[in-house]
């Protein structure tokens, strides 16, 4: 998705339970997409990726959904805890040639004790 | 295996000066690109570099420009910087370029322009 403005979704949920947070990118010719968790003051950093030939890939504690039909992904995040809290980015490439993201506009989680 | 290095952290800089950010890839990766994150545009691709060539441009005009240099080490200038300009400045390494190829950030470098 492309970053569209100033709001930032948010999400809030207990420890413990599972969170999802979804996306919808712009770009019907993006074959890569990438979730990546950002903590005040550090550089986001990569938490599972997918391409576009899948609809579904598992972690440790996470999974991605892709759905092209209707251009969504999504990202779960099962028995949250404290240090999930963070701001969540998704990110697509559609240029076969270059290393190029595109973000959408992030969602903040917030786990509360 | 020592992550992406950005530096300086901070910067503080006057409107109309020029300022240089630089990025020290994962080792062996050759792909560096540069990303620029403000609070009302979110985060935005400004271009990359591999092998010492610039791949990409993002939208930016034409005082944002880069290099890299033979060891992967990347650099980005901002001539005549404006107020807008204050942002995090986020460099992202790759193995390779192009598609399927995870990229990772270093910790950014916050410009402030006053």
């Amino acid at each position: 998705g492309e970053s569209v403005g100033l709001h930032l979704p948010t999400l809030s949920v207990q420890e413990g339970d599972n969170s999802i947070i979804n996306c919808a990118y712009s770009n019907s010719a993006s074959d890569y997409f990438i979730w990546y968790k950002q903590e005040s003051g550090k550089g986001p950093q990569f938490i599972i990726d997918i391409r576009s030939n899948m609809d579904k890939r598992q972690g440790q504690r996470v999974t991605v959904l892709l759905n092209k039909t209707v251009k969504h992904l999504s990202l779960q995040i099962a028995a949250t805890q404290p240090g999930d809290s963070a701001v969540y980015f998704c990110a697509e490439n559609s240029d076969r040639g270059a290393q190029k993201l595109v973000f959408g506009q992030g969602t903040r989680l917030t786990i509360n004790p | 295996k020592a992550g992406v290095t950005q530096t300086p952290r901070y910067l503080i800089k006057t409107r109309g000066q020029q300022v240089t950010l630089s990025c020290s890839p994962i080792s062996g990766h050759r792909s560096v690109s540069w990303y620029q994150q403000t609070p009302g545009q979110g985060l935005q691709f400004l271009f990359e570099y591999f092998s010492e060539t610039q791949r990409n441009k993002g939208n930016f005009p034409g005082r944002f420009s880069g290099r890299q240099f033979s060891n992967s080490r990347s650099e980005m200038n901002v001539s005549t910087l404006e107020l807008g300009d204050s942002a995090l400045y986020l460099c992202a390494s790759s193995l390779y370029t192009g598609l399927n190829t995870e990229a990772f950030f270093g910790q950014g470098t916050r410009l402030t322009v006053v």
